[in-house]
C-alpha cells in the first residue's frame, strides 16, 4: 500500500527565500508524480507532472525532481512571493489513481 | 477550454438522506476520478471511471457509488448519509487516465447535520 509523507508539514518564510519541499513515498512502482497547490477551501491546481522516466521538470520559478528508486521527490520554489502561500501536495500515481500526501502548508511573509 | 465543473458547489443534508454530486470533465477528457477531502484524513481516492467503466476503487463503504455517462460526465452518490461524510468532494479529469495529468474541479462542499 502506497504511503506518502511530506516534510515539513508547515513552513513560514520571508519573501524572497528559496524553498525546498520534500515528498517521500513507499512504493516506487509509479507511473508519474504530480505536484499541486491548494488554496483554502478551493480545488487543486496542477503545478508540475513528472513522468516516471524523467528526473525533473521546470515551470517558471518551480522545479520538481523525482528519484523513483529512493521514493523521493522535491519541489524547489525560487524567490518565494506572498502569492505562493498555499498548501502544496504531492501525489505519486498507482493503477488508475493518485495517492496524496498530507501536504506542506506554506506561508510567505511580505 | 473550460475547466472541470462540479455541481452543486455547496450542499447541506440531514443524516440518513442521500445525495448526488455531478462532475463535468474538460472537453475531450475521458477519465474522471473522485476524491474525498477532510481535515483528519486528507485527500482520499474514491473511484475512477474511464469510458463508463470503473477501473479502480478506494476503501470506502458501499454507500458511496458512482457512474459515468457516454459524454464522460460523472456522478457520485452517497446513500444513508452520516455525519462523517461531511467533506469537500473533488473530481478530477484527465485525457487518458493511465493515469495522466489530472485537472481538478472546485469541489462540492457537503455538510451533513
Amino acid at each position: 500500500k502506497q504511503e506518502v509523507t511530506q516534510i515539513p508539514a508547515a513552513l513560514s518564510v520571508p519573501e524572497g527565500e528559496n524553498l525546498v519541499l520534500n515528498c517521500s513515498f513507499t512504493d516506487s512502482a509509479i507511473y508519474n508524480l504530480q505536484w499541486f497547490r491548494q488554496d483554502p477551501g478551493k480545488g487543486l491546481t496542477s503545478l508540475l507532472l513528472i513522468q516516471s522516466s524523467q528526473r525533473e521538470q521546470t515551470s517558471g520559478r518551480l522545479n520538481a525532481s523525482l528519484d523513483k528508486s529512493s521514493g523521493r521527490s522535491t519541489l524547489y520554489i525560487a524567490a518565494s512571493q506572498p502569492g505562493d502561500s498555499a498548501t502544496y501536495l504531492c501525489a505519486p500515481s498507482g493503477t488508475y489513481k493518485y495517492i496524496f500526501g498530507t501536504g506542506t502548508r506554506l506561508k510567505v511573509l511580505a | 477550454k473550460a475547466g472541470v465543473t462540479q455541481t452543486p458547489r455547496y450542499l447541506i443534508k440531514t443524516r440518513g438522506q442521500q445525495v448526488t454530486l455531478s462532475c463535468s470533465p474538460i472537453s475531450g477528457h475521458r477519465s474522471v476520478s473522485w476524491y474525498q477531502q477532510t481535515p483528519g484524513q486528507g485527500l482520499q481516492f474514491l473511484f475512477e471511471y474511464f469510458s463508463e467503466t470503473q477501473r479502480n476503487k478506494g476503501n470506502f463503504p458501499g454507500r458511496f457509488s458512482g457512474r459515468q455517462f457516454s459524454n464522460s460526465r460523472s456522478e457520485m452518490n452517497v446513500s444513508t448519509l452520516e455525519l462523517g461524510d461531511s467533506a469537500l468532494y473533488l473530481c478530477a479529469s484527465s485525457y487518458f487516465g493511465e493515469p495522466g495529468e489530472q485537472y481538478f474541479g472546485p469541489g462540492t462542499r457537503l455538510t451533513v447535520t
